[in-house]
């Protein structure tokens, strides 16, 4: 069946510049989790959907950062005036239970950003 | 501020030879240590998901076990191929009210020259 998928996989984009980055779950999963790594680092956790409802925002750097999901289904992460900072592979993971550690994250192929 | 760290950063070895890394996280308020692997412009796969000390899992050549009283899971590959090369990812996951955020480490970059 299909997996996670993202889009668009690259993105330039000038600093100062605003980008969406799309994700669409496995079919079914409620469970949806923003991931990003930037250069060096490892993969840091943004946000956590469960349904429509946002529960933990806890990693979101800044307030330049939003994400919405509807239908229980896509979800985009909304990135304003962007900056260079920001540049790292934004990757997208869902799992087919409302939550719990014991339940394992099927991720997406990433969105690479690169602000110049 | 939750520290997982994995050892080596990078390893090459020769088609063949059996190799391990290392995952140590925090002992405190375990709930789960995930271990994906990542290939190159892939999506990260998951491996294993332990949740009980002294778990043991294996698939296929690849082995992984859990020590949650040290803090510590261990990595396994017997008899190393090409198609292993990838980025070995590790995952803690802090009790079960954190809605299976996880944090992970920076992974081990393994290299199986042919």
């Amino acid at each position: 069946g299909a997996g996670v998928s993202q889009s668009p996989s690259n993105k330039v984009t000038e600093k100062g510049k605003d980008v969406e980055l799309r994700c669409d779950p496995i079919s079914g999963h409620t469970a949806l989790y923003w991931y990003r790594q930037s250069l060096g680092q490892g993969l840091e956790f943004l946000i956590y959907f469960q349904g429509n409802s946002a529960p933990d925002k806890s990693g979101l750097p800044s307030d330049r950062f939003s994400a919405e999901r509807t239908g229980g289904s896509v979800s985009t992460l909304t990135i304003q005036r962007t900056q260079q900072e920001d540049s790292a592979v934004y990757l997208c993971a869902s799992s087919p239970r409302t939550s719990g550690g014991e339940n394992e994250q099927f991720f997406g192929p990433g969105t690479r950003l690169t602000v110049l | 501020i939750l520290n997982v760290e994995q050892s080596p950063q990078s390893l090459h070895v020769q088609e063949g030879d059996s190799t391990n890394f290392t995952c140590s996280f925090p002992s405190s308020n375990f709930y789960a240590l995930h271990w994906y692997r990542w290939e190159t412009a892939k999506s990260p796969e998951a491996l294993f998901v332990m949740t009980l000390n002294g778990d043991e899992k294996k698939k296929g050549r690849i082995s992984a076990t859990l020590n949650t009283k040290e803090g510590y899971s261990y990595l396994y590959i017997k008899g190393s191929q090409p198609e292993d090369s990838a980025t070995y990812l590790c995952a803690f996951n802090r009790d079960g009210t954190s809605y299976g955020k996880l944090t992970f480490g920076q992974g081990t970059i393994l290299t199986v020259h042919p």
